[in-house]
């Protein structure tokens, strides 16, 4: 089942705050998230594992609270090249083969 | 390294025709996988395969089919392509299990008439 994004779209001017959340109605073990630039590929920002484990982007933080089957995207002082959209990804147990994608959050940064 | 490679960039078919989507990568990655992208909707997987010979079903695999027959080649087939899956198609690919870190080829763009 497709992960929940929100909100859809959001738009900020350079050096504000943004907060992308991504919730599930299932049990997670691991939350993926992935920027993607128009007209381009995707690419991996980070990993939270069950258990507390993060890995990935030196500059942007997330959570993942796996009582709530949430985790949120936190995008601090936030730069022109921070815009693009923004995909969750969710990994239902370890060991799962596959990653289901919310529908995105797109992110425009004006200067 | 090239990383992943996807041929054609951009594909008009007509409705009914058949199609082979190329995806290569040299990163002796084991695990790979296709989406398609559609406005609104994210990123939907079709197929997947876990290395050379096994592939499995994702979200959406009606009229598409794979293989697997080395490390380095997945290719998607569309049987008999249909308007409803204009779209456009991305191959990944990564090494670790826990699926972290796909690397995405540069997409397919595919219009179906």
């Amino acid at each position: 089942q497709q992960p929940v994004q929100s909100p859809q779209a959001v738009i900020l001017r350079e050096g504000e705050d943004a907060v992308i959340n991504c919730s599930s109605s299932k049990a997670l073990y691991s939350v993926h998230w992935y920027r993607q630039k128009h007209g381009e590929a995707p690419v991996f920002l980070m990993i939270l594992l069950k258990g507390g484990e993060q890995k990935g982007h030196e500059k942007i933080s997330a959570s993942f609270n796996e009582k709530k089957q949430q985790s949120s995207l936190y995008l601090t002082a936030s730069q022109l090249s921070y815009s693009g959209t923004y995909f969750c990804g969710t990994q239902r147990y370890q060991g799962a083969q596959k990653l289901v994608f919310g529908q995105g959050t797109r992110l425009t940064i004006n200067p | 390294n090239a990383g992943v490679t996807q041929t054609p960039k951009f594909q008009v078919l007509k409705t009914g025709q058949s199609m082979t989507l190329q995806c290569a990568q040299d990163m002796n990655h084991e695990y790979m996988s296709w989406y398609r992208q559609d406005p609104g909707m994210g990123l939907r997987l079709i197929h997947y395969s876990v290395g050379a010979g096994i592939t499995d079903q994702g979200e959406v695999p009606n009229g598409y089919n794979v293989s697997r027959s080395t490390t380095e080649d997945f290719p998607l087939r569309l049987l008999s392509a249909a308007p409803s899956q204009t779209s456009v198609y991305f191959c990944a690919s990564t090494q670790e299990p826990s699926l972290e870190t796909q690397y995405f080829g540069p997409g397919t763009r595919l219009l179906v008439l």
